[in-house]
């Protein structure tokens, strides 16, 4: 079973920033947090990932709370391109990465 | 670069049939992986490899089979397919070492029916 929960789906304004929230309550200490998103069954693009500290670049900023239990990847400016499937996966430095359903964004005009 | 590039894009097997899933990648990564995508679902890891000659299974390795003898090369092998193996198959490369490692770069996929 993957070891993240997250919203089935969410809506979101274009313009708007978009709050991805992502329960992982049994990380262990040496798992990571990543993010990837898929759009309309291409192969999933990753977006950014984070082990302790918050991480920003140029597609995004992850929140990790203190107690690495949940964490919430935010899109600050969502366009219409930004409609997709976003991923949160707690996976090793292996890179070996357990993927739920994720949660389906989808941005209005 | 191409980047990963995988053939075919689209195939339908019979039910006892055989193939293979061609990976390629030009980035020079040292780690591979193939995933398979059920309707609706997320990923689920079928096998990975961490360099050349070196594999290792991952979540749902059970009718399949790979090799490495390359590092560019990253073949899937479906033995006697089954419509269980009806899915969308995805492979990916990472850089061997550093925070990059972390990032994967995935193909286009293959829309394997099985019938």
């Amino acid at each position: 079973d993957a070891k993240t929960t997250q919203p089935t789906s969410m809506d979101c304004a274009e313009g708007r920033a978009a709050n991805l929230p992502c329960n992982h309550s049994t990380i262990s200490g040496n798992e990571y947090v990543y993010w990837y998103r898929q759009i309309h069954s291409q192969g999933p693009q990753y977006i950014i990932h984070g082990l302790k500290n918050n991480e920003t670049n140029e597609m995004a900023s992850l929140i990790i709370t203190e107690d690495r239990k949940s964490s919430t990847l935010i899109l600050p400016h969502a366009t219409l391109r930004d409609t997709a499937v976003y991923y949160c996966i707690v996976g090793d430095s292996w890179g070996k990465l357990q993927f739920g359903a994720g949660t389906q964004v989808v941005v209005t005009p | 670069n191409a980047g990963v590039t995988q053939t075919p894009k689209f195939r339908i097997l019979k039910i006892g049939q055989s193939m293979t899933l061609q990976c390629a990648q030009d980035m020079n990564h040292n780690y591979m992986y193939w995933y398979r995508q059920d309707p609706g679902m997320g990923l689920k890891l079928i096998y990975y490899s961490v360099g050349a000659g070196i594999t290792d299974k991952g979540e749902v390795p059970n009718g399949y089979n790979v090799s490495r003898s390359t590092t560019e090369d990253f073949p899937l092998r479906l033995e006697l397919a089954a419509p269980s193996q009806t899915s969308v198959y995805f492979c990916a490369s990472s850089p061997k070492s550093g925070v990059s490692s972390y990032e994967q770069y995935f193909g286009p996929g293959t829309r394997l029916t099985v019938t």
